[in-house]
Order: structure tokens, then sequence, then C-alpha cells
């Protein structure tokens, strides 16, 4: 199966900051098919990018997601209050899906 | 607004079978272009993906599942559900359902992450 390290691990900054939070895969992703969740204390994961790089519906315009192949990232602009949050990477280009560890802004 | 909730037995005994089913409401399940998933969480680690159901009755399952693992979809019901067979205390986590939409291009399936969850059920695997 793919393996996603996500680092780093925890990110510390404050409001107004930007945040780049990095995923790696083991193998190359089939049609760059990587997708970034929100999850919140209590709350079910929320999309925020899928396709590497597409905004969800909804999404805010300060989320951007780059990347192919093995390396993505994912940037967040001008941090806000509700931004705090764990952010987690998922490949759903081969079987099993896959998900990173999780990257927690705070 | 399509929305999903989790339902099922909180408590399950070691050994025993974790049964959990997910509504849909706000949409019907028999559009083909999505396919239902599970993916779960213990307390304070990550996500990982269980399988997915699509209304053909087609399944993708997780292969270290596999073996305990069915998925089916109920039409008349609008529901999905899960059955997780020989239970253990490493199942203890909370189950989410999440929609997975997808649209066929020139004959290639084009998919979009998993766009709809469900607020997730708490399972706990004990004697």
């Amino acid at each position: 199966e793919i393996v996603l390290t996500q680092s780093p691990g925890t990110l510390s900054l404050s409001p107004g900051d930007s945040a780049t939070l990095s995923c790696r895969a083991s193998q190359s992703i089939t049609y760059n098919y990587l997708a970034w969740y929100q999850q919140k204390p209590g709350q079910a994961p929320r999309l925020l990018v899928y396709g590497a790089s597409t905004r969800a519906i909804g999404i805010s315009d300060r989320f951007g997601g780059s990347g192919s192949g093995t390396d993505f990232s994912l940037t967040i602009s001008r941090l806000e209050t509700e931004d705090f949050a764990v952010y987690h990477c998922q490949q759903y280009g081969t079987s099993p899906w896959t998900f990173g560890q999780g990257t927690r802004v705070e | 607004q399509v929305q999903l909730q989790e339902s099922g037995s909180g408590l399950v005994k070691p050994s025993q079978t974790l049964s959990l089913s997910c509504s849909v409401s706000g949409g019907h399940i028999k559009i083909d272009t999505f396919y239902w998933s599970w993916v779960r969480q213990p307390a304070g680690k990550g996500l990982e993906w269980l399988g997915r159901v699509h209304i053909s009755g087609k399944t993708d399952y997780n292969p270290s599942l596999k073996s305990r693992l069915t998925m089916s979809v109920d039409t008349s019901k609008n529901q999905v559900s899960l059955n997780l067979r020989s239970a253990t205390a490493a199942d203890t986590a909370v189950y989410y359902c999440a929609r997975e939409p997808s649209t066929t291009i020139y004959g290639v399936v084009v998919m979009y992450g998993m766009d709809v969850w469900g607020q997730g059920t708490s399972v706990t695997v004990a004697s």
C-alpha cells in the first residue's frame, strides 16, 4: 500500500501567518488523486482539496493545494482562528486508500 | 443537502460482530455516481480507510480487514451497512461513513475524494 508521510507533525503559528504542510508518498500517486482534509476536535474530517489542487465547494481561497507524483503540499495563507486544526492528506489513486498521520496546526 | 448519519452498537464484546449503518438523507443512495466509504479513527490517532461499496454491489476492501469485513447497500432504507466480524479491542474507534462522488469521462472514472461525511459513531470493543 502507499504510505503517506506528513510533515511537520505540529506547526505552531499565529493568526495572520501562513502555513505550509507537506505530504510525501512512498510511490507516485495515480492521477495525482491526493486530497486534504481538515479535522477539528470531536468533528468529522472536512474535504478541502481534491485532485491535489482543486478546492472543494465552499472552501476559502486561502487554502491552496499543489504538487504531483510523490510530493504534495497544502498552503494556508493568512491563518484565521478557525483554521487551527489537524490536517490529513489522503491518496485515492491506488487501493487501499491511505491517509497520512496528520499535521496539527496550533 | 445530503447528510449522513451513522448508527449501531456502541459496545461490542470481543469475538462478536460489529454492525453499523449509515443513513443517507437529502439524496438518494441509488445514484450510481457515488461510492460509500467507511473510515475509522482510534482515539488520538489517524484515519484508516476500511473500504467502500457501490450501488451495483461492487466492493473494495482494505486488505488488512478484508477477511472480516462486509459492506452492503440497502436501497429500500437508503442505508449503507458495515459488518466487521471477530471484533477485538483494536477495532475500538470512531467510525465514519463518507460519500465518494465520481464521474466517467471518455470511459475513465474520475474521482473527487470524500466530500460528505457523517458525524461518526463511537464503538468500543470490550467485555
